[in-house]
């Protein structure tokens, strides 16, 4: 089984500055994912960034990346240049391949605002 | 690409009735998910298809709940005998080969 914590119910970030959102997981796999995804208010789920486990670089994708410790199976994700469209619930998330299937499990979400 | 819908967005019910959602994936995915998602939480996994085969099931999934993909493109799920406590989002997600989930907008279904 696998568990993914995000211990940060609720954060905010000034526009322009840089935020870091925490998570950690717990999996017996050996091969898996990460994801952080984003859900704006009243709309859907979009993916912002994946990490495939075996690599040890870091993903990143434009103003957001990631620091991968494997060892300490923490995945958290930095937001650079903070906007207001960034605003809104981000997910955690961890799959396996399990029977063929990618079952996301989740984390409860960290709340973030951007300021103006 | 048109991306994953969902039909209804919402849907009020009083509780014991049937209720039924649709989920339209991305037209080349021959994976299709259906999560749940409660206030405060994030998603659930209920069920997993492959083209028109049900692999998986959640525990989550009771015997009141039943999906299908009949041809390997949309699929249904359906509420039995509706519960205050199936009060939630459910979310619809298809992919392709490998991890890369594309989530629909979800149906917010309400049981009074």
């Amino acid at each position: 089984a696998q568990t993914v914590t995000q211990s940060q119910p609720e954060m905010s970030v000034q526009e322009a500055e840089t935020v870091t959102l925490s998570c950690t997981y717990d999996t017996s796999e050996n091969n898996y994912y990460l994801f952080w995804y984003k859900q704006p208010p009243s709309r859907q789920m979009i993916l912002v960034i994946r990490q495939e486990a075996y690599k040890q670089q870091n993903a990143t994708e434009n103003r957001f990346s990631v620091n991968f410790q494997k060892a300490a199976k923490s995945f958290s994700l930095k937001i650079s240049d903070s906007q207001l469209g960034d605003t809104a619930m981000y997910f955690c998330a961890s799959a396996y391949s399990g029977a063929g299937s990618y079952q996301l499990t989740f984390g409860k979400g960290t709340k973030l605002s951007v300021i103006p | 690409d048109t991306g994953v819908s969902q039909d209804p967005r919402h849907k009020i019910t009083k509780r014991g009735q049937n209720v039924t959602f649709r989920c339209d994936p991305i037209s080349e995915h021959n994976r299709l998910y259906w999560y749940r998602q409660t206030l405060g939480q994030g998603p659930e996994f209920l069920t997993y298809f492959q083209n028109e085969a049900q692999l998986e099931k959640s525990r989550l999934l009771s015997d009141r709940f039943s999906a299908e993909r009949p041809k390997g493109s949309f699929s249904t799920l359906e509420i039995q005998r509706t519960e205050q406590g199936d009060s939630a989002m459910y979310l619809c997600a298809s992919s392709r080969e490998g991890a890369m989930l594309y989530f629909g907008p979800g149906t917010r279904l309400t049981v009074l």
